[in-house]
């Protein structure tokens, strides 16, 4: 079973070029999110979706983009690179809210640097 | 949101049990407890989750005290691939957006 799904796993970018991290599941999970997490923190999330077409706000969200055209794909977009930005990405999605639905599966991420 | 407090690092020796603990003196009466760990260089991954009652299953156990201000997540008998940051995490029951809120964690240290 792949899970989900993130590509590349490496990225290294200029500050102010753009890029897009994809993020695949499946699972036929409704719900997606993408975090960040920086050296030595936890995970902040930056936009999630709780269905195709349906997107919303993280804690972090400036600078990022998200779309949500199919149930499998959550692509996450960076405008214009930041130093900043340098980081691990994480994908996450869960079937639903309830206790029982709500376990969130991570891809295995994908590690950004903004030279 | 309600946030929880855990201890920056623990030790434990192989083959015994861990007791990894977390506070949580502001949660609601529908906040779920959850408990995700992080092996080096990979996503997190769901370890259990609970409401009032202890809770068990293949990987570990879960003790929450009686007021609910504070939870023990229990590995019985600690191996070498258990060295990970585990997560306290609080979850209100419905809603999304926010709910998941990883902090540091406690980065648990198994030595052989």
């Amino acid at each position: 079973n792949a899970g989900v799904t993130q590509t590349p796993k490496f990225q290294v970018l200029k500050t102010g070029q753009s890029m897009t991290l994809q993020c695949a599941q499946d699972m036929n999970h409704e719900y997606m999110s993408w975090y960040r997490q920086d050296p030595g923190m936890g995970l902040r999330l930056i936009h999630y979706s709780v269905g195709a077409g349906i997107t919303d706000q993280g804690e972090v969200p400036n600078g990022y983009n998200v779309s949500r055209s199919t149930t499998e794909d959550f692509p996450l977009r960076l405008l214009s690179a930041a130093p900043s930005q340098t980081s691990v990405y994480f994908c996450a999605s869960n079937k639903g809210q309830g206790p029982s639905t709500g376990e969130l599966f991570f891809g295995e991420g994908s590690r950004l640097t903004v030279l | 949101d309600a946030k929880t407090t855990q201890p920056n690092s623990m030790e434990s020796n192989e083959e015994e049990p861990v007791h990894l603990p977390c506070n949580h003196s502001t949660i609601s009466g529908t906040d779920y407890i959850h408990w995700y760990r992080q092996l080096p260089s990979q996503g997190p991954e769901y370890v259990i989750h609970g409401l009032t009652s202890n809770v068990n299953n293949r990987m570990a156990s879960l003790a929450i005290a009686e007021d609910r201000k504070s939870s023990t997540l229990i590995l019985h008998r600690a191996t070498l691939r258990d060295a990970a940051v585990y997560y306290c995490i609080l979850r209100p029951p419905t809603g999304y957006g926010q709910n998941f809120v990883f902090g540091p964690g406690t980065r648990l240290s198994v030595l052989p």
